[in-house]
Parts: structure tokens; C-alpha cells; sequence
């Protein structure tokens, strides 16, 4: 059964860069053909698509986040990482890590980052 | 990119009653780029729907997807309590991917 984790900080400072990393269990982030994601959620709003990676390292971003996004892929240690700098309070959410193919279809439980000092 | 619009924003229904929801894409979409998820609270996402129609592994077959073009549909067509909950659709065929606003189904 796949499995996908979120980890990183759980609070950052405004201007400074939210770090998060997705461990996967259950198969090797170099399955082809899939790719992996990041989706967010702010407070009490709908979900928004971060960006997407695949194990090779291509990448594609949300447009209104592309200049501060940036994603990686560790295939040694099965993991995707995200980071998001100059952060706001606006980028407080849930952010999600999730596997594509056709839709996503296996999703991280989500981790709240607040952007507080 | 893509912009999708759900409606209604929420639909208030009773067990059993069947329930039709509603995303309209601000350009032409694949039928294969489509997809529905179900959201309950404090849960991630769960896929339903993929390609429009065809139904994600555990997905009941109460639930069906059409559409294309445009206007893309879910129909639940008898509502059992573990349904109310908020569903978006998504657009994944181009990149940027993008969402649907959401519908919240609750219990009338």
C-alpha cells in the first residue's frame, strides 16, 4: 500500500522559506509514469495546486507561485521536497503531497503550516 | 490556464435523495484531463472520479461522472450519510493544473 508523509517545519517567520520534504513508502518514486505533487488548503478555502515533479526531475508550477516555488526529487531516499520562499500570511494552509496519473490518487494527510513570528 | 466553476456552492439534501453537481471549465477540457474528489473535514482529498467517468478504485458505484467539453457533471444518485462532505472537481490535462471552488453537500 503506498504511502506518502509530510514532514517539516510546523510554523515560519514572514519572509523566510517554508521547507517541506514527502517521504513515500510502499513504492519507489521512480515508477513511471507517474509524477508527484503539492497542493494546498488554506483555512476554511478550497484547494490550490502548488506544482508537480517528476522523478526525473522535470517540474511545473502554479504560475502565481512559480517564482517563489521550487521542488526536488531524492530518489535515493524515495522522497519530494518543496520550497516556498518570502512567505507570507497568506501562505498559511494544509499543503498536501500527493502521486498523479490521472487525477491524484494517493494523498499525504496534510500538514498545517503557519507563517507567524 | 483553466478556470473551473462549481455549483451550487452548497446543496442541502436529505439521505436517500440523489444529488447533481456541477463544474463548468472556462475553456475546453479532455474528458481524460477531468477528475472529482471528495473532501470530508480534517481529511486529504479522496479521488472519485478520473477521466470524467471512470470511478477510482473504492469508489461506490452511487457515484458517476460525465461530461465534456465545458460541463462536466457527478451524480450521486442515493446519498448515504457517509456523502455529505465538499467535492471539487480538477483539470489536469495542462499544466497549470487547477480546481474547481468546491460544493459542499450537507444534510438538510
Amino acid at each position: 500500500q503506498l504511502q506518502l508523509q509530510e514532514s517539516g517545519p510546523r510554523q515560519v517567520r514572514p519572509s523566510e522559506t517554508l521547507s517541506l520534504t514527502c517521504s513515500v513508502s510502499g513504492d519507489s518514486i521512480s515508477s513511471s509514469p507517474y509524477y508527484w505533487g503539492w497542493v494546498r488548503q488554506s483555512p476554511g478555502k478550497g484547494l490550490e495546486w502548488i506544482g508537480s515533479i517528476f522523478y526525473s526531475g522535470s517540474t511545473s508550477y502554479n504560475p502565481s507561485l512559480k517564482s517563489r516555488v521550487s521542488m526536488s526529487v531524492d530518489t535515493s531516499k524515495n522522497q519530494f521536497s518543496l520550497k516556498l520562499t518570502s512567505v507570507t500570511a497568506a501562505d498559511t494552509a494544509v499543503y498536501y503531497c500527493a502521486r498523479g496519473l490521472v487525477g491524484l490518487d494517493y494523498w499525504g494527510q496534510g500538514t498545517l503550516v503557519s507563517v507567524s513570528s | 490556464e483553466i478556470v473551473l466553476t462549481q455549483s451550487p456552492g452548497t446543496l442541502s439534501l436529505s439521505p436517500g435523495e440523489g444529488a447533481t453537481l456541477s463544474c463548468w471549465a472556462s475553456q475546453s477540457v479532455s474528458s481524460s484531463d477531468l477528475a472529482w474528489y471528495q473532501q470530508k473535514p480534517g481529511q486529504a482529498p479522496r479521488l472519485l472520479i478520473y477521466g470524467a467517468s471512470g470511478r477510482a478504485a473504492g469508489t461506490p458505484d452511487r457515484f458517476s461522472g460525465s461530461g465534456s467539453g465545458t460541463e462536466f457533471t457527478l451524480t450521486i444518485s442515493r446519498l448515504e450519510p457517509e456523502d455529505f462532505a465538499v467535492y471539487y472537481c480538477h483539470h489536469y490535462g495542462s499544466s497549470p493544473f487547477t480546481f474547481g471552488g468546491g460544493t459542499k453537500v450537507e444534510i438538510k
